[in-house]
């Protein structure tokens, strides 16, 4: 089944413990990448990746870094969490640049960082 | 400043009956426009989408109608169905990787 997988599903961590959220595609996708979401906002991106070591910024990166050193991989790293982290995440995944191709999403990340 | 925005937080329609969720943009560099649902515990799954060279692309139960002049896209869905109660989320591209979503409609479809 072609699908996006995120885990944790839920996760509650305190303030500056590292925490890793891992996302893994079983499409070949080319294109992965990293949303929050929260209450009365639409998803917003925090990074993407175009192909394997290719990252980028997306409009809310800071405190977050990514790596993709598989192309199935995109792992989400909070180094030092806050709360102002506290958030829904998903991961997602489209064949290409999202212009022309739907994304598919992951199941969602609930983190609350105390 | 939202670039993409959807005035309604929650529409009520009754079972049969026409869904009509609007959306609008500010950035005219935008040229590609796509909804996706979301159901809650679940990630949003891609609906319907509409390129800016077009102003009407339909799939089944479900229409996307884009004026470009007005910057308005719309999502109709005839007729509704219970199953359809659902978060829509309105996306819009454009020159940048980087979708910008506006904040969603909750639809709720009485039976």
């Amino acid at each position: 089944e072609a699908q996006v997988t995120q885990n944790p599903r839920y996760l509650i961590t305190v303030t500056g413990k590292k925490l890793t959220v891992t996302c893994s595609q079983n499409m070949n996708h080319e294109y992965m990448s990293w949303y929050r979401q929260d209450p009365g906002l639409g998803l917003r991106q925090i990074y993407y990746s175009m192909n394997v070591e290719v990252t980028d910024k997306g409009d809310v990166p800071e405190g977050y870094k990514v790596s993709r050193k598989e192309k199935r991989n995109f792992p989400l790293i909070l180094e030092s969490p806050s709360p102002n982290q506290t958030s829904l995440y998903f991961c997602a995944s489209s064949e290409d640049q999202p212009s022309y191709n739907e994304q598919f999403f992951g199941p969602g990340t609930r983190l609350t960082v105390l | 400043d939202q670039q993409v925005k959807q005035n309604s937080p929650s529409l009520s329609v009754q079972e049969g009956r026409i869904s009509i969720l609007n959306c609008d943009y500010t950035n005219s560099m935008f040229d590609y426009f796509l909804w996706y649902k979301k159901y809650p515990a679940e990630g949003p799954t891609f609906l319907i989408s509409i390129s800016s060279i077009k102003d009407k692309n339909e799939d089944g139960r479900f229409t996307v109608f884009l004026n470009k002049s007005a910057k308005h896209l719309s999502l109709h869905i005839v007729p509704s169905q219970p199953g359809d109660s659902a978060v829509y989320f309105c996306a819009a591209i454009g020159g940048s990787y980087i979708p910008t979503f506006g904040r969603g409609t909750s639809l709720i479809v009485h039976p």
